[in-house]
């Protein structure tokens, strides 16, 4: 159980164009999303907190107007990396809560990442 | 808000050896702390986590203690193999920062032969 897809798992795009990378919860429902990036050999960046049916939080210095995350239903959300530039770069993962049911464990279930690859 | 510090960066033993990994954190009000393990590559896996309600928690070769008081959690592997090898994540979340996780920077651990 508590499987979190994620789509695609690479992309390659030019610079100036837009990315959009779906997350999905397979098996339950999840309430909250979160998305991070990750550059190489670097920890794992809290960059929004999404709530089904609400608009997502941005954690301080993430553009809101370039990372547009939509989490319409409570088995997907996605991130939208709008007019990309090469330090965009970077493993983006997503991972997937639901909070009525961790029993106050917080734990989070990760998706496998997607590798994007600005040109 | 959160700051959560991990050392060592880099950790080498010999196969066999045991390997210790210590975090701190910031705010008390964190109650929920996993320890992940990633491979090049892939999703960070969660291999053990502890609440703040309890001390210490094994799993077979695995543990991770506690000190609430000290603010800091620790992960211990014992007789360590070569596929212990990978970058090893603590984390800490809790209810005041909207169950967040604030990642620690990551210790590479290499076990060698």
């Amino acid at each position: 159980g508590a499987v979190v897809s994620q789509h695609p798992s690479r992309v390659i795009c030019k610079s100036g164009t837009s990315v959009k990378i779906e997350c999905r919860s397979l098996d339950f429902q999840a309430t909250t999303m979160f998305w991070y990036r990750q550059f190489p050999k670097q920890s794992l960046m809290l960059m929004a907190t999404s709530n089904e049916g609400s608009k997502a939080t941005y954690e301080q210095g993430v553009e809101k107007d370039k990372f547009l995350i939509n989490h319409a239903s409570l088995t997907l959300s996605t991130l939208t990396v709008t007019s990309a530039h090469p330090e965009d770069s970077s493993f983006y993962i997503c991972s997937a809560t639901d909070a009525r049911t961790s029993g106050g464990k917080n734990e989070q279930f990760f998706g496998p990442g997607t590798r994007l690859t600005v040109l | 808000g959160e700051n959560v510090e991990q050392h060592p960066s880099t950790l080498s033993v010999q196969e066999g050896d045991s390997a210790v990994i210590k975090c701190t954190y910031s705010d008390s009000a964190s109650n929920y702390f996993p320890w992940y393990k990633q491979e090049l590559g892939k999703r960070p896996q969660l291999i053990i986590d502890i609440r703040s309600n309890v001390g210490e928690k094994k799993d077979q070769r695995i543990a991770v203690t506690l000190n609430k008081t000290a603010k800091h959690f620790s992960l211990h592997i014992t007789e360590t193999q070569p596929e212990d090898s990978a970058v090893y994540f603590c984390a800490a979340s809790g209810t005041g920062g909207g169950n967040k996780l604030t990642f620690g920077t990551g210790t590479q651990l290499k076990v060698e032969l």
